[in-house]
């Protein structure tokens, strides 16, 4: 029973690369959303998916990119790294809102 | 809209202290209402939830009444250990759209 995964854990960016961030999930949840954490922040929400084929923006998208071509992944990709996204990042899913969510382990991300 | 506010840390407590986290919120209709518990390193766990007023959540000896009357959903634990310490994050997700919001969050010292 896997959950959610976030792959990888880890990561270090030069100014101006690319990269992807993975995020899978095995329990046939419908609503899936990045979220990138700060201190003193809280929690951001990024992008937003209802439904595979199905995605829109949340309160700080710019920079991100996300497409939902199955159910179960949800990848997040970064344009042009800066280091202003130097943060941790969270995938969630939900099978519904009185559900709640379950949130990957994370994503440490460092832009140099 | 939608928000949740609540109280401003850093919490630090005595072990077997009484815990009180306050949590209060601006929502439409009739939302449904969460605590999660950020360890370090780690994701955000649930750790209790609750979906109608006067609906009482709980988990490892913490509780939460949610008061529509008070629009509050304060998190309680009567004997803290030093294995509570960790972050608190209280959320609602509303009755219309897939959306949660976030507190900031609350950090818990618990000291032997």
């Amino acid at each position: 029973n896997a959950g959610v995964t976030q792959t990888p854990k880890f990561q270090v960016l030069k100014t101006g690369q690319s990269m992807t961030l993975q995020c899978a999930q095995d329990m046939n949840h419908e609503y899936m959303s990045w979220y990138r954490q700060d201190p003193g922040m809280g929690l951001r929400l990024i992008h937003y998916s209802v439904g595979a084929g199905i995605t829109d923006q949340g309160e700080v998208p710019n920079g991100y990119n996300v497409s939902r071509s199955t159910t179960e992944d949800f990848p997040l990709r970064l344009l042009s790294a800066a280091p202003s996204q130097t943060s941790v990042y969270f995938c969630a899913s939900s099978a519904g809102t009185i559900y709640g969510y379950t949130f990957g382990s994370g994503t440490r991300l460092t832009v140099v | 809209g939608n928000s949740v506010t609540q109280m401003e840390g850093p919490v630090t407590l005595s072990e077997e202290a009484f815990l009180t986290i306050n949590c209060t919120y601006t929502a439409t209709g009739y939302p449904s209402l969460f605590w999660y518990v950020q360890y370090p390193g780690e994701g955000l766990q649930l750790l209790l939830k609750a979906t109608k007023a006067d609906d009482k959540g709980s988990n490892k000896g913490f509780e939460a009444t949610y008061r529509k009357e008070t629009t509050s959903f304060h998190l309680e634990k009567g004997s803290v250990q030093v294995s509570d310490s960790a972050v608190y994050f209280c959320a609602l997700s509303g009755n219309t759209g897939n959306q949660f919001y976030f507190g900031t969050g609350t950090s818990l010292t618990v000291i032997p």
